[in-house]
């Protein structure tokens, strides 16, 4: 089955600068990739995705990067601000009654 | 969207006693997701429903462990005499089904029921 690799597991940034999170993945068939930010005590909420047909997608100070010879993805925020501190994962999954498979988190601290 | 509510947000309880979860999703998804989080982990997949019917199971769910969504909106997770390694959030997530030329929708997560077993 798939297996999703997350790095780093902690991550500090001054406010302003730029965090990048990179995740890898197993299985080649999968083509859809989510990341998720989870706060304290909160459910995962999804915060941008991408599919196996583009190769970058942005949303604001938010981008993510996907290279499927590599089969790893990334997310790039800019210009991070204290509310950004939270746990970030990503997940990969194929199509049809497959599970999504999440990395074990990164937790961005923003320092102000 | 109102969201995926969950109830409870927190249950304590003790070893071998049985519990049970509910979510209610976001109102026009008809799949539903359960998932499992212990800390220091991202979500682990249980089971997931399209409408009522129940389509895939994760090796994680024993036999303890029974989802019911019988009407396709709400679902019910129990845990029949739960054990201590039960202790985890978990997760319900909904989203709708693949529309024509997207294999995959985005999955959106209530805040969990947090299980602790004494």
């Amino acid at each position: 089955g798939e297996n999703v690799e997350q790095h780093p597991s902690t991550l500090s940034v001054q406010e302003g600068d730029s965090a990048v999170i990179k995740c890898t993945y197993s299985d080649s068939a999968s083509n859809y990739f989510p990341w998720y930010k989870q706060e304290l005590g909160k459910g995962p909420q999804l915060i941008i995705d991408i599919r196996s047909n583009v190769g970058e997608k942005k949303d604001q100070r938010i981008a993510v990067t996907l290279n499927k010879t590599a089969k790893h993805f990334s997310l790039h925020i800019t210009e991070t601000q204290p509310e950004d501190s939270a746990v970030y994962f990503c997940a990969a999954k194929t199509s049809g009654n497959t599970p999504l498979v999440f990395g074990k988190g990164t937790r961005l601290s923003v320092i102000a | 969207d109102t969201g995926v509510s969950q109830d409870p947000r927190h249950k304590i309880t003790k070893r071998g006693q049985n519990v049970t979860f509910r979510c209610d999703p976001i109102s026009e998804h008809n799949r539903l997701y359960w998932y499992r989080q212990t800390l220091g982990q991202g979500p682990e997949f249980l089971t997931y429903f399209q409408n009522e019917a129940q389509l895939e199971k994760s090796r994680l769910l024993s036999d303890r462990f029974s989802a019911e969504r019988p009407k396709g909106s709400f679902s019910t997770l129990e845990i029949q005499r739960t054990e201590q390694g039960d202790s985890a959030m978990y997760l319900c997530a909904s989203s709708r089904f693949p529309g024509q030329g997207k294999s995959n929708q985005p999955q959106h997560f209530g805040d969990g029921t947090r299980l602790s077993i004494l």
